[in-house]
């Protein structure tokens, strides 16, 4: 069975600081991994996602993450946060060798602190 | 790309009413469809997954059920709605193969039930 952890349901930053979200995975298979992010009252939109080849993973918004298969983390960082960045994190597992549901971790809410 | 409508987006219902909420996929065919339900401060929560017409696997037990008369369209239902019911429904999609399980997710209704 996968699971997610995601380290810390809020995080709080300031504006032009690092950005680091944890995020440690259990699979007994190789992994899809994916960050999510959600405004309020909207849907999840989709930051980045890992599936084979190159293990840093550039996304939108200026947001990456690193799978490390010797740690089973993927954390999401950003060099510099904005304002804009406020809102909650998804982390999330699927299993590569089936069609099939992927498995979401509990969400890390960002705060951006002026 | 894939474009999920839900409606409505908002609605409140007392105590022991019916509940029907929709969502149809645009661009896409035959995808895994899900319902999801956030609670305040609880992360995601699978109720729901259809792989085909009439294909409904459920994942909490609960008052809430789930139909899928199309191809694209997926209805959560309810016969009587609980207090417990209140929260953010989501609905996602994915294609059922090639796609690494990367889900597509609506706007989301939120439903306030008093």
């Amino acid at each position: 069975a996968q699971s997610v952890t995601q380290l810390g349901s809020h995080v709080s930053v300031s504006e032009g600081a690092l950005v680091l979200l944890r995020c440690n995975y259990s699979s007994s298979v190789p992994p899809y991994l994916f960050w999510y992010v959600q405004y309020p009252n909207q849907g999840l939109q989709l930051l980045l996602k890992y599936t084979t080849g190159a293990t840093l993973v550039k996304g939108i918004n200026g947001f990456e993450a690193e799978f490390k298969k010797s740690e089973t983390s993927f954390h999401l960082t950003k060099p510099s946060a904005h304002m804009s960045d406020a809102a909650e994190y998804f982390c999330a597992v699927s299993d590569t060798t089936r069609d099939d549901k992927i498995i979401f971790g509990k969400g890390t809410r960002l705060h951006i602190l002026p | 790309s894939q474009t999920i409508h839900q409606w409505p987006a908002t609605l409140v219902q007392p105590v022991g009413s019916p509940l029907s909420l929709e969502c149809t996929v645009e661009g896409t065919s035959n995808p895994n469809l899900y319902w999801y339900r956030q609670a305040a401060g609880r992360g995601l929560q699978l109720l729901f997954y259809s792989v085909g017409i009439g294909q409904i696997s459920s994942e909490v037990p609960q008052n809430l059920s789930a139909s899928r008369p199309q191809d694209r369209q997926f209805i959560l239902s309810s016969k009587k709605l609980l207090l417990s019911d209140s929260g953010f429904y989501l609905c996602a999609s994915t294609f059922p193969r090639g796609s690494y399980n990367e889900q597509f997710f609506g706007p989301g209704t939120r439903l306030t039930v008093l």
